[in-house]
């Protein structure tokens, strides 16, 4: 897989599961970042983890690194409609910023 | 809540012509970036810029891109001559250090008829 896979591409749940994204890359990384994407908006960051943090939390969002494994996963507690939106890993592995964005992951949650 | 404003949110253009796509960044931040997103693909890194010099391109952007700040607010990026693969919704994103969060603003969707 390319740097900043996720999976599953498409996911569609009810409102109130849960919903959890992977991301796998291939590079040693400073950081990962997950973004979110409404259909052709701008891209709205979500959280960030550092390569030295294991699991981060903000709100209903749980993320995890596994850097032995080189992956991630985003979680989204008690789903809502308003969640439905495109997600895409990004992961930066030099000093200038630069990020590489996976292909997202399509989430649908259903009233 | 300060953010990345970008204009204008939807320009066609004639296949050959010039377009300068406009960008402002938050105002202390100092690394400045642009993406692109072909419909329905993932979002792919343009050029970062840091210290009024490009730091990093990618092969996309050949010699028919390029991209300024004119005025220390205002971010540009200009197509010299716009070819139909060019039509893509592209985003300008700005970071305080270069290593923490960058904030994206809501795109320019360019379509090349």
């Amino acid at each position: 897989s390319q740097q900043g896979e996720e999976d599953p591409q498409a996911l569609s749940i009810q409102e109130g599961e849960n919903a959890t994204m992977n991301c796998s890359y291939k590079t040693s990384i400073n950081n990962l970042q997950w973004y979110r994407q409404n259909s052709g908006r701008g891209l709205v960051h979500l959280i960030l983890i550092r390569s030295n943090e294991r699991e981060k939390h903000s709100g209903r969002l749980r993320v995890t690194l596994d850097t032995s494994k080189k992956s991630s996963s985003l979680l989204i507690t008690a789903s809502r409609a308003a969640d439905t939106a495109s997600y895409f890993c990004a992961t930066d592995a030099d000093q200038g910023g630069k990020l590489i964005f996976g292909q997202g992951t399509e989430l649908s949650v259903k009233p | 809540e300060p953010e990345v404003t970008q204009t204008p949110s939807h320009q066609v253009t004639q296949m050959g012509q010039e377009v300068i796509l406009r960008c402002v960044p938050i105002s202390n931040h100092l690394y400045f970036y642009w993406y692109r997103q072909i419909l329905g693909q993932k979002v792919e890194f343009l050029v970062s810029f840091y210290n009024n010099e490009i730091s990093e391109k990618s092969e996309i952007f050949d010699d028919q891109f390029s991209v300024e700040r004119p005025d220390g607010s205002n971010f540009t990026l200009k197509i010299r001559s716009t070819k139909l693969e060019d039509s893509a919704m592209y985003f300008c994103a700005s970071s305080s250090t270069g290593v923490l969060e960058a904030f994206f603003g809501q795109g320019t969707r360019l379509t090349v008829v």
